[in-house]
């Protein structure tokens, strides 16, 4: 089975631009959840959608919104960026829907690295 | 909502010696505990895992032991080599219905000298 995948690999936007980011679960996998990876905070929880509906949410400002599509592939937007948004981003795709009380394991994308300037 | 910390945050360690890197919990209802690795430049990829309902797991020279009454769990690595040179990073989960949450520790760096 082909990995997550996530494009573009690299970013590079100005200050107050938009973005737009893409994830690209494992095939059959149903949940994607975004992460937000920096030097000084670690992994960071932005969102986590399934079903095209947003799930769970992380302490990000609402510049920060994803959907996600019928075929499970997802996208997240970071409006007017600051320099602050520099990280790397990264999504996981885990199964979900399968039974048992058990929290499931998650599977990452390479991430995308963004740098704001 | 959960809180995980890690400790240490960098592990020096000579080749042949064991690592261990230690984790706690806050929310008893966390039942899921993963350990990532994740190489300069990579993905954080999922090296070892237990669940609530066992106290330890090995897989060759990497095993966790997980204590729920002290919500903590550690990854112990033995036989060290320099490809278990990375950063580590542990993380929690609950599971509500059909959704579930990671959070992560801060991460451990490893370096592996010869």
């Amino acid at each position: 089975k082909a990995g997550v995948t996530q494009t573009p690999r690299y970013l590079i936007k100005t200050r107050g631009q938009q973005v737009t980011l893409s994830c690209s679960p494992i095939s059959g996998h149903r949940s994607v959840s975004w992460y937000q990876q920096t030097p000084g905070q670690g992994l960071q929880f932005l969102f986590e959608y399934f079903s095209e509906t947003q799930r769970n949410k992380g302490n990000f400002p609402g510049r920060f919104s994803g959907r996600q599509f019928s075929n499970s592939r997802s996208e997240m937007n970071v409006s007017t960026l600051e320099l602050g948004d520099s990280a790397l981003y990264l999504c996981a795709s885990s199964k979900t829907g399968t039974s048992g009380p058990y929290g499931e394991t998650q599977y990452f994308g390479p991430g995308t690295r963004l740098l704001v300037l | 909502g959960e809180n995980v910390e890690q400790h240490p945050s960098t592990l020096s360690v000579q080749e042949g010696d064991s690592a261990v890197i230690k984790c706690t919990y806050s929310d008893s209802a966390s039942n899921y505990f993963p350990w990532y690795k994740q190489e300069l430049g990579k993905r954080p990829q999922l090296i070892i895992d237990i669940r609530s309902n066992v106290g330890e797991k090995k897989d060759q020279r990497i095993a966790v032991t997980l204590n729920k009454t002290a919500k903590h769990f550690s990854l112990h690595i033995t036989e060290t080599q320099p490809e278990d040179s990375a950063v580590y990073f542990c993380a929690a989960s609950i599971r509500t219905g059909t959704a579930s949450k990671l959070t992560f520790g801060t991460g451990t760096r490893l370096q592996v000298t010869l």
